[in-house]
């Protein structure tokens, strides 16, 4: 079965919305990324965090290991955020990720 | 920032042509990947490489060959081109363990 899940598969929002994007996976976990494809297709890496909480601005992610999900929360949305959030798993003992299918996001003005 | 890019940003050829992607990495990472990326699939590990010289297969690996010659440079190679390797192809870079950086990606259209 898929290792990572992503959820929702898209999501539309109105500007000034918040988002909340999840990430559930099946197998043990070396690190958690985050990364944002523009609808150009280019991938920029948002966090990589195997555990807690980090913040990058209007970004948050969390990883709860135990409980196999991380998330990441968009405050505040703005249309420039619109495009594709991935998530990718690094698992334990390998130096590969395996991406999930990614959340479609768009920010209506 | 780590500076990775990729050649040509789009390729067309036809069933059972010979195709070379290249990526090159100026941040002296020592693991190199090559993704496919296709709808409802997401991101696929193709093949990836710890260091020059070195080739790990990844998760689809069929109807690739790669090749690492030097630390910066990791070369995909498609030999008898088919339809279904149409697709967006991405180079990563990274330390080990760390974050991955990834090029422009390459846009190949197999006819």
């Amino acid at each position: 079965g898929q290792q990572v899940q992503q959820s929702p598969a898209s999501l539309v929002l109105q500007e000034g919305e918040n988002a909340e994007l999840q990430c559930n996976f099946s197998t043990s976990l070396n690190s958690m990324q985050w990364f944002y494809q523009r609808p150009g297709g280019s991938l920029v890496s948002l966090f990589y965090n195997p555990s807690g909480t980090k913040h990058s601005g209007r970004l948050t992610s969390t990883t709860v290991i135990k409980e196999r999900r991380s998330s990441l929360h968009i405050s505040s949305s703005q249309t420039t955020d619109s495009g594709t959030y991935l998530c990718a798993l690094e698992r334990g003992g390998a130096d590969r990720l395996t991406f999930g299918k990614g959340t479609q996001l768009i920010i209506q003005p | 920032e780590a500076a990775v890019t990729q050649s040509p940003r789009n390729k067309v050829t036809v069933t059972g042509g010979n195709v070379t992607l290249s990526c090159r990495q100026t941040n002296s990472h020592n693991y190199m990947y090559w993704y496919r990326q296709d709808t409802g699939h997401g991101l696929r590990l193709i093949h990836y490489s710890y260091g020059a010289g070195n080739l790990q297969i990844g998760d689809v690996p069929d109807g690739y060959k790669a090749t690492r010659t030097t630390q910066e440079d990791f070369f995909l190679l498609l030999e008898l081109a088919s339809p279904s390797q149409t697709s967006l192809y991405f180079c990563a870079s990274s330390d080990a363990g760390g974050t991955q950086y990834f090029g422009p990606g390459t846009r190949l259209l197999v006819l």
